[in-house]
């Protein structure tokens, strides 16, 4: 069955701290992985996309990378503005239509 | 451009009643789809589309409905509503399902409530 695993669940980090969320993925073919910010009560909103083992990608603070079975999200000296949920998705090419997400982890970084 | 809007924000419903939560989008985005997403689990795909006229079932469909007449419009419909489709709902859309363009943007939600 295809999964997707994140951990951890939540994550509490003092600001300046960097660290790292995972993803995990259990699929017959990735075709692409994907990482969303989710802020309390709003839509999640798109941060990168990736495709092949290697690739990475950045954006501010933020750095994602992807192995052939999983994806970090590396956070370097969050603020507390970086505080939300990071969600991890992937598509695979036998259902190109279909995306699974994961649980999600929930980061809280304190001023 | 307003992107992807969703209505209504919240609603509140008694088990049996139907309703239809609407989404739109002014992007001219082809692909289209419907999550819900429950405390603790992932967003679960609903029901999806293509394009106009096209339409398929997602990871948990039973219970509701979609049509997709115009590119712009994908309303999802509770036929009977039951407490287990309490749950905050999303819609999004994207140009295409592969290549730089799959990026999906993701509406405000629908929180529902079934008593």
């Amino acid at each position: 069955e295809d999964q997707v695993t994140q951990s951890p669940e939540a994550l509490r980090l003092q600001e300046g701290e960097s660290s790292s969320l995972n993803c995990s993925y259990t699929v017959s073919g990735l075709r692409g992985l994907f990482w969303y910010r989710q802020d309390p009560g709003k839509g999640p909103e798109f941060l990168f996309t990736l495709y092949s083992a290697g690739e990475e990608k950045e954006k501010e603070r933020l750095k994602a990378t992807l192995t052939k079975k999983e994806s970090f999200l590396h956070i370097t000296a969050p603020k507390p503005e970086d505080s939300a949920t990071y969600l991890c998705a992937v598509r695979e090419y036998s259902s190109a239509s279909k995306i699974i997400f994961g649980s999600g982890t929930r980061l809280s970084i304190r001023p | 451009n307003a992107g992807v809007t969703q209505t209504p924000k919240f609603q509140v419903l008694k088990t049996g009643q139907s309703m239809t939560l609407q989404c739109a989008q002014d992007m001219n985005h082809e692909y289209m789809s419907w999550y819900r997403q429950d405390p603790g689990m992932g967003l679960r795909l609903i029901h999806y589309s293509v394009g106009a006229g096209i339409t398929d079932q997602g990871e948990v469909p039973n219970g509701y409905n979609v049509s997709r007449s115009t590119t712009e419009d994908f309303p999802l419909r509770l036929l009977s509503a039951a407490p287990s489709q309490t749950s905050v709902y999303f819609c999004a859309s994207s140009y295409a399902v592969s290549g730089d363009q799959e990026t999906q943007y993701f509406g405000p939600g629908t929180r529902l409530l079934v008593l």
